[in-house]
């Protein structure tokens, strides 16, 4: 079975620092990545996915991510964060020789401080 | 908005009771996944079904049941409720079944079991 690691439960960052959150997956298959994001009593939303081709894929509010294969990683990015940023950020991956269910991390709280 | 909906918002219930939630996907969407987010576990898959069929399990326990409806709406019945099952539960919604496909998730239900 597949899982997923996030290395930071908790990271703090002042607003216009850069941003990069660690994300690991254990499966011997090919997958699609995920990220998605939790704002404060909101609900999940789709950050940036990665099924095949470039391995740098863009997504919304200025988020990047970059699927290393031989690393099985698939870190999320963003240069300049700002104080909207402060949420909770998750990586799921999906087999793609399985059903379409996704497996998440346990995500990573961000706290950007104005 | 992910057109997703789920009702109630909250529920407070005492260990030992029943209680049912309720999802309505997006429109012309045929799959909707159950997903169970609690502070020990993170976000834990439990089921999904497609156009009325159940397509994959996860860790759903035998207390816990789904069904979809004809006109595609779920329901998460659980039953025998223990202090354990307090959490968020949301669902989420997808256009097939398929690997890759992008999940939208609902509001989620806040379950507190007293």
């Amino acid at each position: 079975a597949q899982s997923v690691s996030q290395h930071n439960h908790h990271v703090i960052l002042s607003e216009a620092a850069s941003l990069e959150l660690g994300c690991n997956y254990s499966y011997g298959g090919t997958v699609n990545l995920f990220w998605y994001v939790q704002y404060p009593g909101q609900h999940l939303q789709l950050l940036l996915k990665y099924f095949s081709g470039d391995p740098l894929v863009k997504g919304i509010k200025g988020f990047e991510a970059e699927f290393i294969k031989s690393k099985f990683s698939f870190n999320l990015r963003k240069p300049s964060v700002q104080w909207s940023d402060t949420a909770e950020y998750f990586c799921a991956v999906n087999p793609r020789d399985g059903y379409s269910t996704l497996t998440f991390g346990k995500g990573t709280m961000l706290l950007v401080s104005p | 908005d992910s057109g997703v909906t789920q009702t109630p918002k909250h529920l407070i219930t005492a260990t030992g009771q029943r209680v049912t939630l309720r999802c309505s996907p997006r429109s012309g969407d045929l799959s909707v996944y159950w997903y169970q987010q609690s502070l020990d576990q993170g976000l834990q898959f439990l089921i999904q079904y497609y156009n009325g069929e159940e397509r994959a399990k996860g860790n759903i326990l035998e207390r816990f049941s789904a069904q979809q409806f004809p006109d595609l709406h779920s329901e998460l019945n659980l039953s025998s409720l223990e202090l354990g099952d307090s959490a968020l539960y949301f669902c989420a919604s997808s256009v097939v079944s398929g690997v890759g496909n992008e999940q939208f998730f609902g509001p989620g239900t806040r379950l507190t079991v007293l």
